[in-house]
Protein backbone atom coordinates (compact mmCIF):
# COMPACT_ATOMS: atom_id res chain seq x y z
CA UNK A 1 0.00 0.00 0.00
CA UNK A 2 1.17 3.86 -0.76
CA UNK A 3 1.82 6.28 2.19
CA UNK A 4 2.37 9.64 1.78
CA UNK A 5 4.61 11.15 4.72
CA UNK A 6 4.57 15.29 5.27
CA UNK A 7 7.30 15.42 8.46
CA UNK A 8 6.78 19.22 8.88
CA UNK A 9 3.30 19.47 11.40
CA UNK A 10 3.55 23.28 11.22
CA UNK A 11 6.00 25.90 9.31
CA UNK A 12 5.65 29.66 9.34
CA UNK A 13 7.14 32.10 6.32
CA UNK A 14 7.01 36.11 6.23
CA UNK A 15 5.31 37.36 3.74
CA UNK A 16 7.50 37.72 0.36
CA UNK A 17 9.60 35.00 1.83
CA UNK A 18 9.81 31.88 -0.01
CA UNK A 19 9.24 28.30 1.97
CA UNK A 20 9.42 24.93 0.90
CA UNK A 21 7.06 21.69 2.14
CA UNK A 22 8.53 18.39 1.96
CA UNK A 23 6.60 15.74 1.06
CA UNK A 24 7.94 11.96 0.94
CA UNK A 25 6.35 8.69 -0.23
CA UNK A 26 6.41 5.08 -0.37
CA UNK A 27 5.48 2.74 -3.24
CA UNK A 28 6.68 0.18 -5.82
CA UNK A 29 4.78 1.79 -8.84
CA UNK A 30 7.02 2.94 -11.58
CA UNK A 31 4.43 5.84 -12.35
CA UNK A 32 1.48 7.55 -10.82
CA UNK A 33 0.62 10.94 -9.76
CA UNK A 34 1.55 13.56 -7.43
CA UNK A 35 -0.77 16.54 -6.17
CA UNK A 36 -0.62 19.48 -3.41
CA UNK A 37 -4.08 20.74 -2.35
CA UNK A 38 -4.31 23.74 -0.03
CA UNK A 39 -6.94 24.02 2.86
CA UNK A 40 -7.67 28.10 4.11
CA UNK A 41 -9.65 28.30 6.90
CA UNK A 42 -12.69 27.91 5.05
CA UNK A 43 -11.85 24.52 5.06
CA UNK A 44 -12.44 24.51 1.13
CA UNK A 45 -10.02 21.72 -0.64
CA UNK A 46 -8.20 23.69 -3.25
CA UNK A 47 -5.70 21.65 -6.42
CA UNK A 48 -2.41 23.92 -6.11
CA UNK A 49 -0.42 21.77 -8.59
CA UNK A 50 -0.35 18.10 -10.02
CA UNK A 51 3.12 16.15 -11.39
CA UNK A 52 2.95 13.02 -13.23
CA UNK A 53 6.09 10.83 -12.40
CA UNK A 54 6.95 10.21 -16.03
CA UNK A 55 7.69 13.61 -16.71
CA UNK A 56 10.81 15.06 -15.35
CA UNK A 57 10.25 18.38 -15.90
CA UNK A 58 9.17 20.46 -12.60
CA UNK A 59 5.70 21.27 -12.64
CA UNK A 60 5.17 25.14 -11.81
CA UNK A 61 1.98 27.42 -11.40
CA UNK A 62 2.29 30.78 -10.98
CA UNK A 63 4.58 31.02 -7.69
CA UNK A 64 4.13 27.57 -6.58
CA UNK A 65 6.42 24.76 -7.77
CA UNK A 66 7.70 21.58 -7.47
CA UNK A 67 11.00 19.77 -6.83
CA UNK A 68 10.17 16.10 -7.61
CA UNK A 69 13.18 13.91 -7.17
CA UNK A 70 11.50 10.04 -8.23
CA UNK A 71 14.44 7.93 -7.29
CA UNK A 72 14.37 9.69 -3.51
CA UNK A 73 10.43 9.58 -3.89
CA UNK A 74 9.93 13.16 -2.45
CA UNK A 75 8.09 15.92 -3.70
CA UNK A 76 8.08 19.25 -2.15
CA UNK A 77 6.39 22.66 -2.51
CA UNK A 78 8.06 25.69 -3.47
CA UNK A 79 5.88 28.51 -2.30
CA UNK A 80 7.97 32.13 -3.37
CA UNK A 81 7.01 35.92 -2.81
CA UNK A 82 4.61 34.12 -0.15
CA UNK A 83 1.31 36.01 0.66
CA UNK A 84 -1.28 35.94 3.52
CA UNK A 85 -3.74 34.10 1.25
CA UNK A 86 -1.49 31.29 1.35
CA UNK A 87 -1.82 30.39 4.80
CA UNK A 88 -3.18 27.10 5.30
CA UNK A 89 -2.91 24.02 5.75
CA UNK A 90 -0.98 21.91 3.02
CA UNK A 91 -2.01 18.37 1.92
CA UNK A 92 0.46 16.43 -0.14
CA UNK A 93 -1.56 13.54 -2.30
CA UNK A 94 -0.66 10.19 -4.14
CA UNK A 95 -2.45 8.66 -6.91
CA UNK A 96 -2.08 5.22 -9.17
CA UNK A 97 -2.04 5.49 -12.44
CA UNK A 98 -5.54 4.33 -13.59
CA UNK A 99 -6.38 4.80 -10.36
CA UNK A 100 -9.19 7.62 -8.99
CA UNK A 101 -8.56 7.48 -5.17
CA UNK A 102 -5.84 10.07 -3.49
CA UNK A 103 -4.01 8.46 -0.32
CA UNK A 104 -3.09 11.74 1.44
CA UNK A 105 -0.26 13.04 3.88
CA UNK A 106 -1.25 14.42 7.30
CA UNK A 107 -0.64 17.97 6.17
CA UNK A 108 1.73 20.80 6.59
CA UNK A 109 0.18 23.95 8.58
CA UNK A 110 1.59 26.94 7.27
CA UNK A 111 1.47 30.42 8.51
CA UNK A 112 2.46 33.63 6.59
CA UNK A 113 3.44 36.15 9.19
CA UNK A 114 2.83 40.15 8.08
CA UNK B 1 -22.53 27.36 -10.80
CA UNK B 2 -22.99 24.98 -7.70
CA UNK B 3 -20.80 22.49 -8.33
CA UNK B 4 -20.11 20.19 -5.54
CA UNK B 5 -22.84 21.10 -2.55
CA UNK B 6 -23.07 19.66 1.16
CA UNK B 7 -25.83 19.05 3.85
CA UNK B 8 -25.76 19.62 6.37
CA UNK B 9 -23.13 21.79 6.99
CA UNK B 10 -22.75 21.03 10.75
CA UNK B 11 -24.68 17.93 12.80
CA UNK B 12 -24.36 17.13 16.24
CA UNK B 13 -26.35 14.01 17.31
CA UNK B 14 -25.81 10.74 19.56
CA UNK B 15 -24.16 7.65 20.21
CA UNK B 16 -26.25 4.95 18.36
CA UNK B 17 -28.47 7.20 16.27
CA UNK B 18 -28.18 6.85 12.34
CA UNK B 19 -27.20 10.18 10.37
CA UNK B 20 -27.15 10.34 6.59
CA UNK B 21 -25.06 13.06 4.98
CA UNK B 22 -25.62 14.44 1.92
CA UNK B 23 -23.98 15.51 -1.03
CA UNK B 24 -24.82 16.96 -4.58
CA UNK B 25 -22.48 17.59 -7.67
CA UNK B 26 -23.62 19.45 -11.27
CA UNK B 27 -21.46 18.37 -13.37
CA UNK B 28 -22.22 15.29 -14.15
CA UNK B 29 -18.83 13.53 -13.11
CA UNK B 30 -18.58 9.97 -13.04
CA UNK B 31 -16.34 9.37 -9.41
CA UNK B 32 -18.06 10.75 -6.44
CA UNK B 33 -15.86 10.03 -2.78
CA UNK B 34 -16.40 10.46 0.53
CA UNK B 35 -13.33 11.24 2.73
CA UNK B 36 -13.24 11.94 6.28
CA UNK B 37 -10.51 13.81 7.64
CA UNK B 38 -8.85 13.87 11.43
CA UNK B 39 -6.19 15.93 12.82
CA UNK B 40 -2.70 14.01 12.23
CA UNK B 41 -3.89 11.64 9.52
CA UNK B 42 -4.71 14.13 6.94
CA UNK B 43 -8.19 12.71 4.72
CA UNK B 44 -8.79 9.18 4.63
CA UNK B 45 -11.37 7.59 1.69
CA UNK B 46 -14.09 6.16 3.67
CA UNK B 47 -16.06 5.02 0.09
CA UNK B 48 -15.93 5.68 -3.81
CA UNK B 49 -18.34 5.58 -6.45
CA UNK B 50 -17.33 4.76 -10.24
CA UNK B 51 -20.81 5.23 -11.50
CA UNK B 52 -24.40 4.91 -10.54
CA UNK B 53 -24.95 1.88 -8.75
CA UNK B 54 -21.39 1.11 -8.34
CA UNK B 55 -19.86 1.59 -5.21
CA UNK B 56 -16.25 0.39 -3.51
CA UNK B 57 -14.63 0.80 -0.44
CA UNK B 58 -11.74 2.77 0.78
CA UNK B 59 -9.21 2.52 3.63
CA UNK B 60 -11.88 3.03 6.77
CA UNK B 61 -15.33 1.97 5.69
CA UNK B 62 -16.47 0.40 8.70
CA UNK B 63 -19.64 1.60 10.54
CA UNK B 64 -20.76 3.41 7.13
CA UNK B 65 -23.38 3.01 4.18
CA UNK B 66 -23.41 4.73 0.81
CA UNK B 67 -25.73 4.15 -2.09
CA UNK B 68 -25.86 5.77 -5.45
CA UNK B 69 -28.78 5.53 -6.96
CA UNK B 70 -28.47 9.21 -9.16
CA UNK B 71 -25.43 9.85 -10.87
CA UNK B 72 -25.36 13.64 -8.98
CA UNK B 73 -26.03 12.00 -5.55
CA UNK B 74 -23.96 10.05 -2.99
CA UNK B 75 -25.18 9.71 0.39
CA UNK B 76 -23.43 8.63 3.28
CA UNK B 77 -25.48 7.44 6.12
CA UNK B 78 -23.54 6.58 9.44
CA UNK B 79 -26.08 3.70 10.78
CA UNK B 80 -25.69 4.01 14.34
CA UNK B 81 -22.98 7.14 15.19
CA UNK B 82 -19.93 6.70 17.82
CA UNK B 83 -17.94 9.13 19.13
CA UNK B 84 -14.80 7.52 16.93
CA UNK B 85 -16.85 8.67 14.10
CA UNK B 86 -16.77 12.70 15.09
CA UNK B 87 -15.03 14.59 12.36
CA UNK B 88 -15.35 16.27 9.01
CA UNK B 89 -16.17 14.37 6.30
CA UNK B 90 -15.73 15.75 2.77
CA UNK B 91 -17.41 14.65 -0.30
CA UNK B 92 -15.71 14.75 -3.67
CA UNK B 93 -15.65 14.24 -7.19
CA UNK B 94 -14.17 13.78 -10.42
CA UNK B 95 -14.19 13.18 -14.33
CA UNK B 96 -13.10 9.25 -14.92
CA UNK B 97 -9.42 9.12 -16.07
CA UNK B 98 -6.02 9.28 -15.24
CA UNK B 99 -4.78 12.10 -12.87
CA UNK B 100 -7.92 13.88 -12.92
CA UNK B 101 -8.72 16.62 -10.31
CA UNK B 102 -11.05 16.09 -7.51
CA UNK B 103 -13.59 18.77 -6.76
CA UNK B 104 -14.22 18.96 -2.78
CA UNK B 105 -17.65 20.41 -1.42
CA UNK B 106 -17.17 22.36 1.62
CA UNK B 107 -17.37 19.57 4.21
CA UNK B 108 -19.59 18.45 6.83
CA UNK B 109 -18.53 18.64 10.46
CA UNK B 110 -20.14 15.73 12.84
CA UNK B 111 -20.00 15.60 16.26
CA UNK B 112 -21.50 12.51 18.19
CA UNK B 113 -22.16 12.92 21.21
Amino acid sequence: AQTVTQSQPEMSVQEAETVTLSCTYDTSESNYYLFWYKQPPSRQMILVIRQEAYKQQNATENRFSVNFQKAAKSFSLKISDSQLGDTAMYFCAFMKPYGQNFVFGPGTRLSVLP
Amino acid sequence: DAGITQSPRYKITETGRQVTLMCHQTWSHSYMFWYRQDLGHGLRLIYYSAAADITDKGEVPDGYVVSRSKTENFPLTLESATRSQTSVYFCASSEAGAANEQFFGPGTRLTVL
